[in-house]
């Protein structure tokens, strides 16, 4: 299994929809980081999360909203879905301690109609 | 925030070395210098970092010059499968990975 599994690895959807995008580690870290990509312009970051009571907004956080339910957990919500949100995201990690190297998810494609 | 200047692409050949240049002239005294690598339709993945000293892992190795200017990442030998957008990232040390902005890399083409 990976270290880190990202839910659903693709999704359509149309305007206004609520989604949500579901990320969980095994890798025991604390920190938990969620960002998109774009053709050309590289990853952006939109949340991340030290633990499960610490809660930060990233460079692109507007129109999106995030849950830490578990240490191994952090959702990524579209509350009302807009076109403009269609593209690629990744979810996260790293210990609190150590180097600071990102163990990153496959993806998950997103598409706004 | 110090930033880095890497070419758009290069291209290489299976089992030869690959030298692949980052620029950060800019660059602090507490930067340090990461390397990540997306493999089509993944995530980005860890290569490898250094502040001041050349740095070798199973992956690659990490030439830093001695004014810290620039980096060189090497593959030793590349294989097709290390085709990739390889990134070039400076971190200051103060700061955490929430910091580490990923631009547009190098797209690296492999041909067999």
């Amino acid at each position: 299994d990976a270290d880190v599994t990202q839910t659903p690895r693709n999704r359509i959807t149309k305007t206004g929809k609520r989604i949500m995008l579901e990320c969980s580690q095994t890798k025991g870290h604390d920190r938990m980081y969620w960002y998109r990509q774009d053709p050309g312009l590289g990853l952006r970051l939109i949340y991340y999360s030290f633990d499960v009571k610490d809660i930060n907004k990233g460079e692109i956080s507007d129109g999106y909203s995030v849950s830490r339910q578990a240490q191994a957990k952090f959702s990524l919500s579209l509350e009302s879905a807009i076109p403009n949100q269609t593209a690629l995201y990744f979810c996260a990690t790293r210990p609190s301690s150590g180097a600071n190297v990102l163990t990153f998810g496959a993806g998950s494609r997103l598409t706004v109609l | 925030d110090a930033k880095t200047t890497q070419p758009n692409s290069m291209e290489s050949n299976e089992e030869e070395p690959v030298h692949l240049p980052c620029n950060h002239s800019t660059i602090s005294g507490t930067d340090y210098i990461h390397w990540y690598r997306q493999l089509p339709s993944q995530g980005p993945e860890y290569v490898i970092h250094g502040l001041t000293s050349n740095v070798n892992n199973r992956m690659a190795s990490l030439a830093i010059a001695e004014d810290r200017k620039s980096s060189t990442l090497i593959l030793h030998r590349a294989t097709l499968r290390d085709a990739a957008v390889y990134y070039c990232i400076l971190r200051d040390r103060g700061q955490g990975a929430q910091k580490l902005v990923f631009g547009q890399g190098t797209r690296l083409t492999i041909n067999p």
